[in-house]
């Protein structure tokens, strides 16, 4: 079954601490993505990838860092540098920036907690 | 600044009725616009798209309406069903390499039966 993985579903942080996202996906999709949702704030670019090796910062980047190591992986750390850090997570995957394939598919989410 | 402005964050709608749900944008470079729907604690799924060489997609029970002079689109759902009851989230996206998809703040549908 092809789809887009996001673990854990729930996470607390604590004061100081970095945490990392997980997201995998076996779509064979090279561009994978991350948003943030806050109550009446939508769904927030933190920072995209079209390619392994290669990530560029969306609209919030600051505080967060991510790698692209595997094609099937995106990781999103929070580093204690992201003072708002309380947030559901969303990771998202497409085919690229084709014209008629930018349509992302999601997963569950994570929603993270400060302690 | 907002590129893609959803107005309304909520809407009512009696089961039956249509429910008319707007986007607007300032992105003149925008030319592929999407609508996800999203459930609480859950990601958004993929609803309807368009492009911008036209001004309507229908799917079923969606219809979306693209009018690029005034830079607006409205999602038209008909007819309402409880199960729409959802957050819609419009986004947008400009053909150009390297870009992402920019959400709305989304719109709270409820229908009641």
């Amino acid at each position: 079954d092809g789809g887009i993985t996001q673990s854990p579903k729930y996470l607390f942080r604590k004061e100081g601490q970095n945490v990392t996202l997980s997201c995998e996906q076996n779509l064979n999709h090279d561009a994978m993505y991350w948003y943030r949702q806050d109550p009446g704030q939508g769904l927030r670019l933190i920072y995209y990838s079209q390619i392994v090796n290669d990530f560029q910062k969306g609209d919030i980047a600051e505080g967060y860092s991510v790698s692209r190591e595997k094609k099937e992986s995106f990781p999103l750390t929070v580093t204690s540098a992201q003072k708002n850090p309380t947030a559901f997570y969303l990771c998202a995957s497409s085919m690229g920036d084709t014209p008629g394939l930018e349509k992302l598919f999601f997963g569950s989410g994570t929603q993270l907690s400060v302690l | 600044d907002q590129q893609v402005k959803q107005n309304s964050p909520s809407l009512s709608v009696q089961e039956g009725r249509i429910s008319i749900l707007n986007c607007d944008y300032t992105n003149s470079m925008f030319d592929y616009f999407l609508w996800y729907k999203k459930y609480p604690a859950e990601g958004p799924t993929f609803l309807i798209s368009i492009s911008s060489i036209k001004d309507k997609n229908e799917d079923g029970r969606f219809t979306v309406f693209l009018n690029k002079s005034a830079k607006h689109l409205s999602l038209h759902i008909v007819p309402s069903q409880p199960g729409d009851s959802a957050v819609y989230f419009c986004a947008a996206m400009a053909n150009q390499a390297g870009t992402a998809l920019i959400f709305g703040k989304g719109t709270t549908l409820s229908v009641s039966s």
